[in-house]
């Protein structure tokens, strides 16, 4: 069993819409990161969290330490959202606070 | 401040051959790790560094080898090519290994085998 689950795999929305896209892992961690990968492949950092809600222009990402899930919200969406979005957790314990990734949710946002 | 930067982008090797992945960062990061992404699975740790001199093994290590001599540079070396290592190689930094960073990935490098 993967030690974080991402749901859905595949996403297609019409642009406005709003989007959820969500992370459950099984392990105890101490913060939870969520990226983006563009077409072109590059990664980058939107959020890392270990309580609560944070929030950065239409997006906004949640967690719930004690359900163990976290989700990515993704008001008003656009073109431009279209891309892959990984949830990775830092753990406790025998992986020694490296990361363990999910394996991704891929958005098409359609004019 | 370019960041992270990996030298080649592209790469295609024969069964057998060596080659090392560059991967250098100017943000005076102390953590510094290597992962490969294949299609269908998450991105998976192959080697990290906590500062200059120090290595250790990821999830994936067998048949890649690094060092870390100075806090700037982070090269994987493939030792004899496989097939098997057909895959897109990302480097990334941090300040630290500890749980508040953020990480800073490279541009990735897309390694092919024959």
């Amino acid at each position: 069993k993967n030690e974080v689950e991402q749901s859905p795999q595949n996403l297609t929305a019409q642009e406005g819409e709003f989007i959820t896209i969500n992370c459950s892992y099984s392990v105890g961690i101490s913060a939870l990161h969520w990226l983006q990968q563009h077409p072109g492949g590059g990664i980058v950092s939107l959020f890392m969290l270990s309580s609560g809600k944070k929030k950065h222009g239409r997006l906004i990402a949640t967690i719930n330490i004690q359900e163990k899930h976290s989700s990515l919200h993704i008001t008003a969406s656009h073109p431009r959202d279209s891309a892959v979005y990984i949830c990775a957790v830092r753990s406790y314990g025998g992986s020694q606070g490296n990361l363990i990734f999910g394996k991704g949710t891929k958005l098409s946002v359609k004019p | 401040n370019a960041g992270v930067t990996q030298t080649p982008k592209f790469q295609v090797l024969k069964t057998g051959q060596s080659m090392t992945l560059q991967c250098a960062q100017d943000m005076n990061h102390e953590y510094m790790s290597w992962y490969r992404q294949d299609p269908g699975m998450g991105l998976r740790l192959i080697h990290y560094s906590v500062g200059a001199g120090i290595t250790d093994q990821g999830e994936v290590p067998n048949g890649y080898n690094v060092s870390r001599s100075t806090t700037e540079d982070f090269p994987l070396r493939l030792l004899s090519a496989a097939p098997s290592q057909t895959s897109v190689y990302f480097c990334a930094s941090s300040p630290y290994r500890g749980s508040l960073y953020e990480q800073y990935f490279g541009p990735g490098t897309r390694l092919t085998v024959t």
